[in-house]
């Protein structure tokens, strides 16, 4: 079946540095792509996607290009911030409605 | 406008005994969904409601899961009898559509002891 596969953490960085956070996937189909962060105490939102090869998902700085050819998802960000620190989780749609998630990613930036 | 909200936000309790997790959906949105995060793994589906009815319940892990919508509107799934496995963090999601972004709640660490 459908899985995903992402790094696991936790990832420590110091503030300003370069992100990232590797993720690949399987699938038989053409899935949407998504990357989800979870805050301290909060709930899963929904950070970027990607619906189709090459598409380039982005928001707060963070970009994850949507690469067929290696079944990857990797989520970049150039200068992170302490206000970053957080679980990111990698997911996949095959054109329904569940989610299928890798299992998440702590990172933590440090001043 | 308020975000899926759930209860509790931590519930311990003994192997055996039952728990009760709700979940309230953002007002309108049809499509309610359970998921789950064992042991820190990944986040596994274990249903879907559309209104009341369940579409999709392929996740759930044995009968001693039960998942109620009553009247399409918040949600409830109750362990009995809860066993260690079943600790990790329940969260909760609603969609206006099946096919459009869902938007989770903080989620419920149950714990198991």
């Amino acid at each position: 079946g459908d899985s995903v596969t992402q790094m696991e953490g936790p990832v420590t960085l110091s503030e300003e540095a370069f992100l990232t956070i590797n993720c690949t996937y399987t699938a038989t189909g053409y899935p949407s792509l998504f990357w989800y962060v979870q805050y301290p105490g909060e709930g899963l939102q929904l950070l970027l996607k990607a619906t189709k090869a090459d598409d380039k998902g982005s928001n707060k700085g963070f970009e994850a290009t949507y690469r067929k050819e290696t079944t990857s998802f990797h989520l970049e960000k150039g200068s992170v911030q302490v206000s970053d620190s957080a679980v990111y989780f990698c997911a996949l749609s095959d054109s329904s409605y569940k989610l299928i998630f890798g299992s998440g990613t702590r990172l933590l930036v440090r001043p | 406008e308020a975000g899926v909200t759930q209860f509790p936000s931590h519930s311990v309790i003994e192997k055996g005994q039952t728990v009760t997790l709700r979940c309230d959906p953002i007002s309108g949105h049809d499509n309610l969904y359970w998921y789950r995060r064992v042991m820190g793994k990944e986040i596994k589906f274990l249903l879907h409601f559309v209104k009341e009815s369940k579409q999709d319940e392929s996740g759930m892990p044995n009968n001693r899961f039960l998942a109620e919508r009553t009247g399409g509107t918040y949600s409830t799934l109750k362990v009995q009898p809860a066993e260690l496995e079943d600790s990790g963090v329940y969260f909760c999601a609603s969609s206006q559509e099946w096919e459009t972004e869902q938007f989770f709640g903080p989620g419920t660490r149950l714990t198991v002891l």
